[in-house]
């Protein structure tokens, strides 16, 4: 799978759009971009995932480049319990197969 | 989405002694199950794989005979730290895929295991 590189930690303010970057540069043509994030002392939990185009859902929106070389994971109204490590995970095979979990970026949302 | 549970979510033991930690998914059935464990103000290190009436596969270091791992039916795996020692205290997580492949590993809430 692709080695994915993220900012160590950020910080937010209460209301304001989180834009978490990620850097994917050796990604290859089947390969698919996950997000997820961990609040501290609990189990990840899935965020979203594209492959090409774009994606939304009620948590977050995805920006895949057109390279698909970097993306960006938007939570555009962030809140105190959006405090939490994020992961952005490079991985084949729809998930089936393993993920690999790098650093992370930790993102401090503050009133 | 879907929700797969672990239990127990916390546990203190005698070193020496075996600890068994269930994960299920509790409204999806999965052929693949995933093991992972994270020390403190570390990322979450992949264990082993659980295929569901096979074998389990072990990720290079982690012993196959210290980390037991049964996978019996489609919403159910275990993991049994046997003969746990203090340096095995972690936060033990587990996965699962949807079988019906809805492209996402969903994760457990994770067990917390105290060796004294």
């Amino acid at each position: 799978d692709a080695k994915t590189t993220q900012p160590t930690s950020m910080d937010c303010a209460e209301g304001r759009a989180a834009n978490l970057p990620c850097n994917h540069s050796t990604i290859s043509g089947n390969e698919y971009v996950y997000w997820y994030r961990q609040i501290h002392s609990q189990g990840p939990q899935y965020i979203i995932h594209g492959l090409k185009n774009n994606e939304t859902n009620e948590m977050a929106s995805l920006i895949i480049t057109e390279d698909r070389k970097s993306s960006t994971l938007i939570l555009p109204h962030a809140t105190l319990r959006d405090t939490a490590v994020y992961y952005c995970i490079v991985t084949t095979d729809n998930a089936g197969n393993m993920l690999t979990f790098g650093g992370g970026t930790r993102l401090m949302v503050k009133p | 989405g879907a929700v797969v549970s672990q239990h127990p979510s916390w546990v203190i033991c005698k070193s020496g002694t075996s600890v068994k930690i269930e994960c299920r998914s509790l409204d999806f059935q999965a052929t693949t199950m995933f093991w992972y464990r994270q020390f403190p103000k570390q990322s979450l290190m992949l264990m082993a794989t659980s295929n569901e009436g096979s074998k389990a596969t072990y990720e290079q270091g982690v012993e196959k005979d210290k980390f037991l791992i049964n996978h019996a039916s489609l919403t159910l795996s275990t993991l049994t730290v046997t003969s746990a020692h203090p340096e095995d205290s972690s936060f033990y997580i587990c996965s699962a895929r949807d079988l019906q492949g809805t492209e996402t590993q969903y994760f457990g809430p994770g067990t917390r295991l105290l060796v004294l």
